[in-house]
């Protein structure tokens, strides 16, 4: 099973305020990088997914990092809006298989008005 | 095109009573997905369907749990009986299996309650 960290586990900013949350998995067998981002009663909804090392993603104002070598990926939103407000989840998948994604805790932004 | 759908939405019962959850996956997506997220943690995986087999279910508690997918296209889990731990959400993902790297889509889960 792997360890997967998230942090922080929560924040709050205020509207207009740039963030960015970190996850960190083993290095070692690496295939690929889900983010998710979950917003209360809804689907949790899929933002990005990396698979190289030095990859940079972007949708909009959020965008993503990740560093396969030392294990970990970058979040970023830039200019926080109150609907930003949600859970963003990352998930690797390990061992080379496509399908099994290990989630972290989740780190909860609340972005106030 | 329409998303992953569950049914219910919320479920309250109490201990010792049997609970199903349905999910219908996107179409034309094989391989389908039962998660449970309890509190303050991440969804973990139940088991995993290609088609109507199920290719890893070892994380289901099979004692109590079970679940199907005759036709390879929507499925069901169920709980008998239920006890407190259960309560937790319980969400259903589906993807289109291939080469590549494949996206899950999720369905916007059952919250259980056991009482």
């Amino acid at each position: 099973i792997l360890n997967v960290e998230q942090s922080p586990q929560s924040l709050h900013v205020q509207e207009g305020d740039s963030t960015n949350f970190t996850c960190s998995f083993p290095s070692s067998n690496f295939y690929a990088l889900h983010w998710y981002r979950w917003e209360t009663a809804k689907s949790p909804e899929a933002l990005f997914v990396m698979t190289l090392n030095g990859d940079e993603k972007k949708k909009g104002r959020i965008s993503a990092t990740l560093n396969t070598k030392e294990g970990y990926s970058y979040l970023y939103i830039k200019g926080s809006q109150p609907e930003d407000s949600a859970t963003y989840l990352c998930a690797p998948n390990s061992g080379g298989s496509n399908y099994k994604l290990t989630f972290g805790k989740g780190t909860l932004l609340t972005v106030n008005p | 095109e329409a998303g992953v759908v569950q049914s219910p939405r919320y479920k309250i019962i109490e201990k010792k009573q049997p609970v199903a959850f349905w999910c219908n996956p996107i179409s034309g997506h094989n391989t389908l997905y039962w998660y449970r997220q309890n509190l303050g943690q991440g969804p973990e995986l139940l088991i995993r369907y290609e088609n109507e087999e199920a290719v890893d279910d070892s994380q289901l508690p099979k004692d109590r749990f079970s679940a199907e997918r005759l036709k390879g296209v929507d499925s069901t889990l169920k709980i008998q009986p239920a006890e407190l731990g259960d309560s937790a959400v319980y969400l259903c993902a589906s993807s289109s299996f291939g080469s590549g790297v494949s996206e899950q889509y999720f369905g916007p889960g059952t919250r259980l309650t056991v009482t």
